[in-house]
């Protein structure tokens, strides 16, 4: 079975800080993984996705995010936040031909 | 710009009475899918569609109900079965079933009066 922890209900950081958002995931296989975001009221749009090609993953808006077969971790990082980063951040799992399973989301404040 | 649309955007039920929320895609994806957002549970998977004339329950089915008659079109009953159905709720297609990654409608806000 697939899972995905999101360590953090909640986080708050500082304007300019950087932004770490954990992602632990269970699988019997490499997955395929996923980080989403959510603004208020609003649909998910992607930010970056692993599927094998690297370990590291680069998305949009400054967001990047490492693969880590070893700790099955794929957390979420930007090095300097910015008062529009904040938002719900949805890490999600699948392995081929089966669903996506979500986690249960971390909501960040960004502090001015 | 290809999408997805879902309307309405906000919706009042009042307790007993169905309702059906649209959502419509001109991406060409064959597989559409319904999830549930409640606060603090993420996502659930209520039903999806792999083709025309095709779907199936997911993991929160009960209370719900789809139809997909055109590749572009999935809606979403919930019925009065539903014991518990305030909630946000989310369209998304795919290219192919569980192929890729998702794309989402904007939302449906439910809520029951």
């Amino acid at each position: 079975a697939q899972s995905v922890t999101q360590l953090g209900s909640h986080v708050s950081v500082s304007e300019g800080a950087l932004v770490l958002l954990r992602c632990n995931y269970s699988s019997s296989v490499p997955p395929y993984l996923f980080w989403y975001v959510q603004y208020p009221n609003q649909g998910l749009q992607l930010l970056l996705k692993y599927t094998s090609a690297a370990t590291l993953v680069k998305g949009i808006n400054g967001f990047e995010a490492e693969f880590k077969k070893s700790e099955t971790s794929f957390h979420l990082t930007k090095p300097s936040a910015h008062m529009s980063d904040a938002a719900e951040y949805f890490c999600a799992v699948r392995n081929t031909g089966n669903q996506f399973y979500f986690g249960t989301g971390t909501s960040l404040t960004v502090i001015p | 710009d290809g999408g997805i649309t879902q309307s309405p955007k906000y919706l009042f039920r009042k307790e007993g009475q169905n309702v059906t929320l649209s959502c419509e895609q001109n991406l060409n994806h064959d597989a559409m899918y319904w999830y549930r957002q409640d606060p603090g549970q993420g996502l659930r998977l209520i039903y999806y569609s792999q083709i025309v004339n095709d779907f199936q329950k997911g993991d929160i089915a009960e209370g719900y109900s789809v139809s997909r008659e055109k590749k572009e079109s999935f809606p979403l009953t919930v019925t009065s079965a539903q014991k518990n159905p305030t909630a946000f709720y989310l369209c998304a297609s795919s290219i192919h079933l569980w192929t890729g990654e998702l794309f989402f409608g904007e939302g449906s806000r439910l809520t029951v009066l």
